[in-house]
């Protein structure tokens, strides 16, 4: 099956510096890759998300990656504010002629300093 | 719309009861999956329903069973609780069946705790 791992574990910047978070997929059949953000004690809410068939995506401050030879995939957010600080999560879904699903990163927590 | 909605919030049981959550999907989506999120493995594929049958399971003990109803409401029930059974519980649901650029919404989660 899928195996997406997800690095840093955890991630300390700047107000106002950038941030990196990359994730690597095995299954080469996968081809949506949403992007998870969890505040605590709050539900994961989608921030952004990108298909196989995009190589780069943005949304003000947020934009993601895809590259699908190398099988991996980044998130990047600039000019980070305090309150960007939450544990993100990627994922890649894979499609089975039985349905789809969903496989996650184990996640980072990212802090940002004022 | 009305989010994904999950009952109950908190759930505290004891070693060997069982416990049912319940997740009312968005209005017009029909797959629910379940996830188990714990600090240490992050959120594990419990399973996917869809038009009330079971289509993928994760790695899970049998212990751990669902079921949907003809609304796509679903329920998932575990049995003979065990301590490591502690975590949060989310549900997701999505719109269109077997696509694999779905969307997953979640719900605000069931946190048990067994004691």
């Amino acid at each position: 099956g899928e195996n997406v791992e997800q690095h840093p574990s955890t991630l300390s910047v700047q107000e106002g510096d950038s941030a990196v978070i990359k994730c690597t997929y095995s299954d080469s059949a996968s081809n949506y890759f949403p992007w998870y953000k969890q505040e605590l004690g709050k539900r994961p809410q989608l921030i952004i998300d990108i298909r196989s068939n995009v190589g780069e995506k943005k949304d003000q401050r947020i934009a993601v990656t895809l590259n699908k030879t190398a099988k991996h995939f980044s998130l990047h957010i600039t000019e980070t504010q305090p309150e960007d600080s939450a544990v993100y999560f990627c994922a890649a879904s894979t499609f089975f002629s039985t349905g789809n699903q969903f496989y996650f990163g184990t996640g980072t927590s990212l802090t940002v300093i004022p | 719309k009305a989010g994904v909605t999950q009952t109950p919030r908190y759930l505290i049981k004891t070693r060997g009861q069982q416990v049912t959550l319940s997740c009312s999907p968005i209005s017009g989506h029909r797959s629910v999956s379940w996830y188990q999120q714990t600090p240490g493995q992050g959120l594990q594929f419990l399973f996917e329903y869809f038009s009330e049958t079971q289509r993928n399971k994760g790695n899970f003990p049998g212990r751990f069973s669902g079921r949907q109803f003809s609304n796509s409401r679903s329920e998932m029930n575990v049995s003979t609780l065990e301590l490591g059974d502690s975590a949060l519980y989310l549900c997701a649901s999505s719109p269109s069946p077997g696509q694999s650029t779905d969307t997953q919404y979640f719900g605000p989660g069931t946190r048990l705790t067994v004691l």
